[in-house]
């Protein structure tokens, strides 16, 4: 089992959807959870960290389910600008594959 | 904004010959880590350093891969015989707490000929 597994999609959604990714991860002991965005070629940017209790930043919301070992973050109103690839990360060290998005107009 | 800075941007070098990538994380961070991505894949976790010392490594980093950091500032990754397959993006990032947010580097394209 991979230690963390992210859908690569790709989404492809239009301007304005909302958009939820899901990520699972395999050690129970993990500690810390966050989202990145990475643009083309580019290196990984911080979107959220995510917490128990969720934790919102305008359009986006993340959450972790520790007693199912997922994390998700939801994305609403999505725009053009949001098309990266978005890497759920498991104690700085656990990288999914990342999920492609593409908002369309 | 204090940010991580690596060189250099892009290396080209023969199969067999020794590289150098260099690192200069953020200034108070205590943590430092190396990563890379093979074009249209993952990143992967390669070392993570602290305290002067090796805290943890993936089975990525094998007897041709070092880390040092010579002088409290630079943090360097040393591949002693590079092979085509090391062809990748190597990032480098740095955080203050250990589990915390990373700040990463604009990377070091390395490319094997």
């Amino acid at each position: 089992r991979k230690e963390v597994e992210q859908d690569p999609g790709p989404f492809n959604v239009p301007e304005g959807a909302t958009v939820a990714f899901n990520c699972t991860y395999s050690n129970s002991a993990s500690q810390s959870f966050f989202w990145y965005r990475q643009d083309c070629r580019k290196e990984p940017k911080l979107l959220m960290s995510v917490y128990s209790s969720g934790n919102e930043d305008g359009r986006f919301t993340a959450q972790l389910n520790r007693a199912s070992q997922y994390i998700s973050l939801l994305i609403r109103d999505s725009k053009l600008s949001d098309s990266a690839t978005y890497l759920c990360v498991v104690d700085d060290m656990r990288f999914g594959a990342g999920t492609r998005l593409t908002v369309k107009p | 904004e204090p940010e991580v800075t690596q060189t250099p941007s892009h290396q080209v070098t023969q199969m067999g010959q020794e590289v150098i990538l260099r690192c200069v994380p953020i200034s108070n961070h205590l943590y430092f880590y190396w990563y890379r991505q093979i074009l249209g894949q993952k990143v992967e976790f390669l070392v993570s350093f602290y305290n002067n010392e090796i805290s943890e490594k993936s089975e990525i980093f094998d007897d041709q891969f070092s880390v040092e950091r010579p002088d409290g500032s630079n943090f360097t990754l040393k591949i002693r015989s590079t092979k085509l397959e090391d062809s990748a993006m190597y990032f480098c990032a740095s955080t203050w707490l250990e589990g915390g947010e990373l700040f990463f580097g604009e990377g070091s394209r390395l490319t094997v000929l």
